[in-house]
C-alpha cells in the first residue's frame, strides 16, 4: 500500500526567509508526485507535479520540489517566502496508471512579518 | 469556467440524523472523487466515479455512507444515521478523463459536525 508522510505539521517562518516542507512516500510501484496548497477558506489547488523527466519541478509562484527516488522524497522549497504563502500544503502520490490520489496529513506554513 | 461547488459549506447535525452533501463538478469532468479529512489528519479517499459508475469505493467507511451520481453530473453523499466520528471536512474533486494530465480540481469542502 502507498503512504505519504509529511514530517512537519506546522512550520513557522519569517517573511523573506527560505523554507523547506518535507515529504516522504512509500510505494512498491512507480508513482507520480504532487504538491497541493489550500489557502484559508478555499479548496485545494495543484501547486506542482512530477510525472517524469527532470526531477526538479517548479511552480509559477517560486516554489520548487525535487524528486529523489533513492530517498523516496519530494520536498518542497522556496528560497524566500511571502506573507501570502501562508497556507496548508499537502504532498500527494498517484500510482502510475491509477486514479486514487493518496494525500499526506498536511503542513501548515505560517509566514510572519 | 465554474469550479467545483459543494453544498452546504457547513452542516451541524445531531447523532442519528441524516445529512446529504452535494457536489457539482466542473462541466465535462468525467472523474468525480469524494475525500474526507478528519481533525487535521490526512485527506482520505472515499470513492471515485467515472460518469455515473462507481469505479472504486474502497474508502467508504461503512454502509452508513451512500454516494450517488445519477446521470453522471452532480453527486450526493448521504450519511445515515450520522455518528460522532463522521465529523470532518468532506471534499469533492473532479478531473477530466485521463487523470495523468488532468489535475484534481477541488471544491471548498463541506464541514460536517455531528454532535
Amino acid at each position: 500500500a502507498q503512504s505519504v508522510t509529511q514530517l512537519d505539521s506546522q512550520v513557522p517562518v519569517f517573511e523573506e526567509a527560505p523554507v523547506e516542507l518535507r515529504c516522504n512516500y512509500s510505494s512498491s510501484v512507480s508513482v507520480y508526485l504532487f504538491w497541493y496548497v489550500q489557502y484559508p477558506n478555499q479548496g485545494l489547488q495543484l501547486l506542482l507535479k512530477y510525472l517524469s523527466g527532470s526531477t526538479l519541478v517548479e511552480s509559477i509562484n517560486g516554489f520548487e520540489a525535487e524528486f529523489n527516488k533513492s530517498q523516496t522524497s519530494f520536498h518542497l522549497r522556496k528560497p524566500s517566502v511571502h506573507i501570502s504563502d501562508t497556507a496548508e500544503y499537502f504532498c500527494a502520490v498517484l500510482l502510475t496508471g491509477g486514479f486514487k490520489t493518496i494525500f499526506g496529513a498536511g503542513t501548515r506554513l505560517f509566514v510572519k512579518a | 469556467e465554474a469550479g467545483v461547488t459543494q453544498f452546504p459549506s457547513h452542516s451541524v447535525i445531531e447523532k442519528g440524523q441524516t445529512v446529504t452533501l452535494r457536489c457539482d463538478p466542473i462541466s465535462g469532468h468525467d472523474n468525480l472523487y469524494w475525500y474526507r479529512r478528519v481533525m487535521g489528519k490526512e485527506i482520505k479517499f472515499l470513492l471515485h466515479f467515472v460518469k455515473e459508475s462507481k469505479q472504486d469505493e474502497s474508502g467508504m467507511p461503512n454502509n452508513r455512507f451512500l454516494a450517488e451520481r445519477t446521470g453522471g453530473t452532480y453527486s450526493t453523499l448521504k450519511v445515515q444515521p450520522a455518528e460522532l466520528e463522521d465529523s470532518g471536512v468532506y471534499f469533492c474533486a473532479s478531473s477530466q478523463r485521463g487523470a495523468l494530465n488532468s489535475p484534481l480540481h477541488f471544491g471548498n469542502g463541506t464541514r460536517l459536525t455531528v454532535t
